[in-house]
């Protein structure tokens, strides 16, 4: 199985702010590796899909890239709708595991 | 607009099977691959398995000797059948959709709002 270990676990804010998350793989996923936020009580949301590709309607503060086996999500300009938890997820062969979350509070 | 929505029991007892269905509208089940996730209570995400509209499935390593999946393309649903449940089983179970010629290299764009399965006696 691909593990992917993703840091840090929680992460203190203000708006306005840059934020960068990271996730490693285990092993090489060829930008396999997509990026959902998660608000208290809904389901979790499709930010980003092989490392960099937004999905339609995410605004543009949310980016992604990746160097190897290590990938990242930034969110510049922090809004206040931002503050939730935030997955990463391997989606180059299954078990197609999730990152163990990072709670983005203010 | 696509939507997904999970139905079944929200109690089962230890050592039963639990059983859930989640009915896509909006779009067709023979278009894509679906996969259901679950989340024990103020804890991450696992993926439990995905199932194609041919009826063939991929599950975690981790729940395959538990874990069934079927679809029924007349209905436009899908469905999970966990057997010899115990209380680690209990969470927040969802539905989501995948792609169409991969089950997630895409990733998963359209997710139920999720059930709650307690496992208890």
């Amino acid at each position: 199985d691909i593990q992917v270990t993703q840091s840090p676990s929680s992460l203190s804010a203000s708006v306005g702010d840059r934020v960068i998350i990271t996730c490693r793989a285990s092993q090489s996923i060829n930008r396999y590796l997509n990026w959902y936020q998660q608000k208290p009580g809904k389901a979790p949301k499709l930010l980003i899909y092989t490392a960099s590709t937004l999905q339609t309607g995410v605004p543009s503060r949310f980016s992604g890239s990746e160097s190897g086996t290590e990938f990242t999500l930034t969110i510049t300009s922090l809004q206040p709708e931002d503050f939730a938890t935030y997955y990463c997820q391997q989606s180059y062969s299954a078990p197609f595991n999730f990152g163990q979350g990072t709670k983005l509070e203010i | 607009q696509v939507q997904l929505q999970e139905s079944g029991p929200g109690l089962v007892k230890p050592s039963e099977t639990l059983s859930l269905t989640c009915t896509v509208s909006g779009g067709y089940i023979s278009s894509h691959f679906w996969s259901w996730i679950r989340q024990p209570p103020g804890k991450g995400l696992e993926w439990i398995g995905y199932i194609y509209y041919s009826g063939s499935t991929n599950y975690n390593p981790s729940l395959m000797s538990r874990v069934t999946m079927s679809v029924d393309k007349v209905k436009n649903q899908f469905s999970l059948k966990l057997s010899s449940v115990t209380a680690a089983d209990t969470a927040l179970y969802y539905c989501a959709r995948g792609g169409r010629g991969s089950a997630a290299a895409a990733g998963f764009d359209y997710w139920g709002q999720g059930t709650l399965v307690t496992v208890s006696s």
